[in-house]
């Protein structure tokens, strides 16, 4: 069965200081992962993905995700927090087969100036 | 290109009482996808309708709960009667069809914060 943790509910960055946002999946066949942005009162706004190709994958507003097979982890990265960055961030992993997505339970960016 | 839209972005209704959901997605794309997140959980598949076909609906909670999509262009999810546990967000998202292309990402709408009191 597919699916997708978020180990942490919130993460504190002050701006200008990289972040990072964890997330780990769980798939029986090809992992095809997603993250995913929720702003304020707005809806999910894609970032990037990863089919397959580079382990690194650079995404939407400066974002980066590193796919790591071994430790079937998907983390989303940033070198520099803006504050402007802070919103729900969540982690998806599309269903080969049945062509749905799983979502994590999202994971609130705090970013301070 | 108008993206995904959902009517309303809010409702508060009573328990008991009916309350429908709409989702216009992207034209042309015929996957069409319900989503809920209630507070601080992860976002729960509900269901999946390729054109007007229910394609999965195993996400649907029970039979309080009826999606429709009408010749395959809006959709409509009524909760009837609606309980407490029913309140939450309620996404709808939509992609396009095409066998194998996996790397398509779904669109998502603002979605409605239904409450239920």
């Amino acid at each position: 069965a597919q699916s997708v943790a978020q180990p942490e509910d919130q993460v504190n960055v002050a701006e200008g200081n990289p972040l990072t946002v964890k997330c780990t999946y769980s798939v029986s066949g090809n992992p095809y992962l997603f993250w995913y942005v929720q702003y304020p009162n707005r809806g999910l706004q894609f970032l990037l993905k990863y089919i397959t190709g580079d382990n690194l994958v650079k995404g939407s507003y400066g974002f980066e995700a590193e796919f790591n097979k071994s430790q079937t982890s998907f983390h989303l990265k940033k070198p520099s927090a803006l504050v402007s960055d802070s919103a729900l961030y969540f982690c998806a992993v599309r269903d080969e087969d049945f062509n749905k997505f799983y979502f994590g339970s999202g994971t609130k960016l705090n970013v301070k100036p | 290109e108008a993206g995904v839209t959902q009517f309303p972005s809010h409702s508060v209704i009573e328990k008991g009482q009916t309350v429908t959901l709409r989702c216009d997605p992207i034209s042309g794309h015929d996957n069409l996808y319900w989503y809920r997140r209630v507070m601080g959980k992860e976002i729960k598949f509900l269901l999946h309708f390729v054109k007007e076909s229910k394609q999965d609906e195993s996400g649907m909670p029970n039979n309080r709960f009826l999606a429709e999509r009408t010749g395959g262009t809006y959709s409509t999810l009524k909760v009837q009667p609606a309980e407490l546990e029913d309140s939450g967000v309620y996404f709808c998202a939509s992609s396009h069809h095409r066998r194998g292309l996996m790397n398509t990402e779904a669109f998502f709408g603002q979605g409605t914060r239904l409450t239920v009191v």
